[in-house]
């Protein structure tokens, strides 16, 4: 079956602008991940949902970075007033529930100029 | 802030040879895992450890989780060209499974 998928795959963008990343799960995963790896860094937590909700939120840097995930599946990363700092690939993954084995997308690279 | 420490970063060996990868923590984590990556890949889950003590073993890898369950290491015997790729550990930090990793090894086998 289909995997995890990101979209975009490459995303550049100028400082000051801002940037929304899509995660689409495993169809049928109910737990989903957000992390961040810079390069030559393993990746970082950002946060993760349960259904709809937050689960932990304790990742994210600043308030310019937010997500959604409205009905449960796809998620969205939405970064405002973004830095040159910002520079990295966004990591998704889903899990059948929580604590379960997390399945990665292949990531979005995002880069900051 | 919990830390996971691996070493080495970096790990250039020929083709036959033996080598292990260190990943270390002053924290105690409920189950720890390696992952393996590739590029322009998101990394794939190779094993898990959760009892202190345990020995794993998967083809020519083998995964030991410490005493304590603050380190781990990960032995390959033999290895090959197709063994090349980003290694990284990744302690399990609570039941919601909020994953800490490592800084990774760099893995490079030459034929």
């Amino acid at each position: 079956g289909a995997g995890v998928s990101q979209t975009p795959s490459n995303k550049v963008t100028e400082k000051g602008k801002y940037v929304e990343l899509r995660c689409d799960p495993i169809s049928g995963h109910t737990a989903l991940y957000w992390y961040r790896q810079s390069l030559g860094q393993g990746p970082e937590f950002l946060i993760y949902f349960q259904g709809t909700g937050a689960a932990d939120d304790s990742g994210l840097p600043n308030d310019r970075f937010f997500a959604v995930r409205p009905e449960g599946s796809v998620s969205t990363l939405k970064i405002q007033r973004t830095e040159r700092g910002d520079s990295a690939v966004y990591l998704c993954a889903s899990s059948l529930g929580l604590g379960g084995e997390q399945y990665f997308g292949p990531g979005t690279r995002l880069t900051v100029t | 802030t919990q830390l996971l420490e691996q070493s080495p970063q970096f790990l250039s060996i020929q083709e036959g040879e033996n080598l292990t990868v260190y990943c270390n923590s002053s924290s105690v984590f409920s189950s720890l895992q390696w992952y393996r990556q590739e590029p322009g890949e998101g990394p794939v889950l190779l094993v898990t450890v959760v009892t202190g003590g345990e020995v794993k073993k998967l083809k020519r890898l083998t995964f030991q989780f410490g005493d304590a369950r603050k380190d781990s290491s990960l032995h390959i015997t033999a290895a090959q060209p197709g063994d090349t790729g980003l290694y990284l550990c990744a302690g399990v930090y609570n039941q919601g499974g909020k994953l800490i990793f490592g800084q990774g090894t760099e893995l490079s086998v030459k034929p």
